[in-house]
């Protein structure tokens, strides 16, 4: 059974500070996606990671894939107040007619 | 990316009626489609995956009798929720893919459903 954990499931941040969410999954998949939800809407993709060792950036985001290890990381470079959301991460799990089996997500709060 | 629009973005019913929720794929053909559930502060929960023209396959402890799901075509799938009752009050989401099974899914914008 793929298992998704992700983490921290809480962090609270001052402004211009970098962090790292983590994303392990515990078997192999073909795809690893990172979305945003803000409070009370649906989900914003952010990334969809499709090998070992890719990088994608858009701002002051940044999420990196390594298969073999099975992790993924979202880093967060200086952060600002509008990134404060929860991040999901997620994965096609090939076994099941690739439905997403999601992480817990983590919520994130930038400080001023 | 992909257009999925999802209606209505907020219902209220009383208990005991029924609510339709549409999910439409505006720009491509959604072969299969996912519900979820999310309750507050948790992450999304898979009710049902359907396929257009099949019946849909529930998940473990989701009742096909109150949550209908109906894929007709390839460009709408409908939850209904039947004889509705608060705790069945909760954000449901809908997520369309066209294609082979491993291509991206999109989100329609959620439901948010109080029953009173």
């Amino acid at each position: 059974e793929l298992k998704v954990e992700q983490n921290p499931l809480f962090l609270s941040m001052q402004e211009g500070k970098n962090y790292t969410i983590y994303c392990n999954y515990s078997t192999t998949s073909d795809r690893l996606y990172w979305y945003r939800q803000d409070p009370g809407k649906s989900l914003e993709s952010l990334f969809v990671l499709l090998s070992n060792g890719a990088v994608k950036q858009e701002g002051r985001l940044m999420a990196s894939l390594d298969t073999k290890a099975r992790l993924s990381t979202l880093h967060i470079t200086a952060a600002v107040h509008d990134l404060s959301a929860t991040y999901f991460c997620a994965v096609d799990d090939r076994d099941s007619n690739y439905q997403l089996i999601w992480g817990a997500g983590t919520k994130l709060i930038i400080k001023p | 990316g992909a257009v999925v629009s999802q209606h209505p973005s907020w219902v209220i019913c009383k208990s005991g009626t029924s609510v339709k929720i549409e999910c439409r794929s505006l720009d491509f053909q959604a072969t299969t489609m996912f519900w979820y559930r999310q309750f507050p502060k948790q992450s999304l929960m898979l009710m049902a995956t359907s396929n257009e023209g099949s019946k849909a396959t529930y998940e473990q402890g989701v009742e096909k009798d109150k949550f209908l799901i109906n894929h007709a075509s390839l460009t709408l799938s409908t939850l209904t929720v039947t004889s509705a009752h608060p705790e069945d009050s909760s954000f449901y989401i809908c997520s369309a893919r066209g294609g082979s099974q491993n291509t991206e899914a999109f989100f329609g914008q959620g439901t948010r459903l109080t029953v009173v």
